[in-house]
Formats: structure tokens, sequence, C-alpha cells
């Protein structure tokens, strides 16, 4: 089916500003995980589904970031107070399980004014 | 912790060339490692994964090693073409949770 999709592409946000990026899994797939890029940087990870339940939080750098995955496909990552750090590209990836090949995204480019 | 460094930081070749990507890792408590391609403003695309108790992955003209016991993966790229301009990372899947680190990456730039 189709790849995974990130919604939204662009998001410009002021500071103090909460924010939601969605994340649509290729359909099947059990594991997905969130990972912040900088610029020039490789990604980092953020957090791991697996089905509805967050396994691994591990890499949420404050508690003004949560993410959920409800049913077990699509998932939020909810950014609360965003600050000019926040700026950055949020990508998601899926894969059929956790230690198998994961499929990246287009990356949601978040921008902190 | 796991760290993952890439070497070199950037690479220009001319078409034609062979050439030789290195990525290391501190901890060989891995699942896989696995190679992307990133091309400038898009997300990350797949090139090759290998578990932790292969040697080798191939596909066209790509080639990638593991040797887990010295920490070390190498991607090969046979005949480079124009098209295979893009930043190159690699990633390990560590043990023990469900963390995929990756390295900063190669700028890779092919010149016709």
């Amino acid at each position: 089916g189709a790849g995974v999709s990130q919604s939204p592409r662009y998001k410009v946000a002021k500071r103090g500003q909460d924010v939601a990026l969605r994340c649509d899994p290729i359909s099947g797939h059990v594991s997905l995980f969130w990972y912040q890029q900088a610029l020039g940087q490789g990604p980092e990870f953020l957090t791991y589904f697996q089905n509805e339940a967050q396994l691994d939080k591990s890499g949420l750098p404050s508690d003004r970031f949560f993410a959920e995955r409800p049913e077990g496909s699509v998932s939020t990552l909810k950014i609360q107070r965003t600050q000019q750090e926040d700026s950055a590209v949020y990508l998601c990836a899926s894969s059929f399980q956790s230690e198998y090949e994961q499929y990246f995204g287009p990356g949601t480019r978040l921008t902190v004014t | 912790k796991q760290e993952v460094t890439q070497i070199p930081a950037a690479l220009s070749v001319p078409e034609g060339e062979n050439l030789v990507l290195n990525c290391s890792f501190t901890d060989s408590a891995i699942y896989n490692l696995q190679w992307f391609r990133q091309d400038p403003g898009k997300g990350l695309t797949s090139l090759l994964l290998i578990q932790s108790s292969q040697r080798e992955q191939t596909s066209g003209r790509l080639n990638a090693s593991l040797d887990k016991s010295s920490g070390r993966s190498t991607l090969y790229i046979a005949a480079s073409q124009p098209g295979d301009s893009a930043t190159y990372l690699c990633a390990v899947r560590t043990t023990g949770g469900f963390k995929t680190i990756f390295g900063a990456g190669t700028r890779l730039f092919v010149k016709a």
C-alpha cells in the first residue's frame, strides 16, 4: 500500500502555542517510531509504539512532549507551549516489527517564532 | 551509551568512481544496522538492513558489511552516478530497549 505519510508538512507556531503532528504508518505495521532531526544532524529517537502501547519514551526531551497512538495505527506527537529550541524536522517511521526495516515519512518541519 | 560516528562528514568524487562510506558504533549489543539516504528536504529512504547475525547485504550497486566485534560497517557504492548525490546515514537498533541511534551522516556529491 501507500508509504508513511505525515501532516502537516510545514508548521509555523508562535512561541507558547501547542502543536499536533500526525503520522499515518504503513498499514499492518506494528511498530512506530518518532524522531527529531536538527539541521545537519542525524535523526534523534523520541519515542516508540508497539501497536497502541508506548514502550519507550526515553528520548522525549521534556514533559511538554507527548505522543499517542490510541488505536494502534495513526499516531500524534503533541508539543505543548512550544519553544524556539523545538524548531526541527519531526520524522515518523514504521516497521512490521521493531527489529525490521524502518520506513520513514517525509517529515514535518516545525518552525517556532 | 551507544554512539554512532560516520566518516567522512563530506565527500566529493567524480562520476564512475567506486567509494566507501564508514560507520562505527561503540556498543556491539545491536539488533541490526540500517543504511539510509536522505535527499535535501526529504525523508529517509532505506537502502540496506543488516541483521546482527549477518555479515553483509547487497542491493544493485550497493554493498554493506557489518563487523559487530569491531563496531564497524561500511557502505560500498560501485560506479557512482550524479543521482547518488545525497546524505547517507547509518543507524543501529540497540538491544535492551527500542532506540535507534543515527550517525550524523556523510554528504556525498558525485560530479558529472
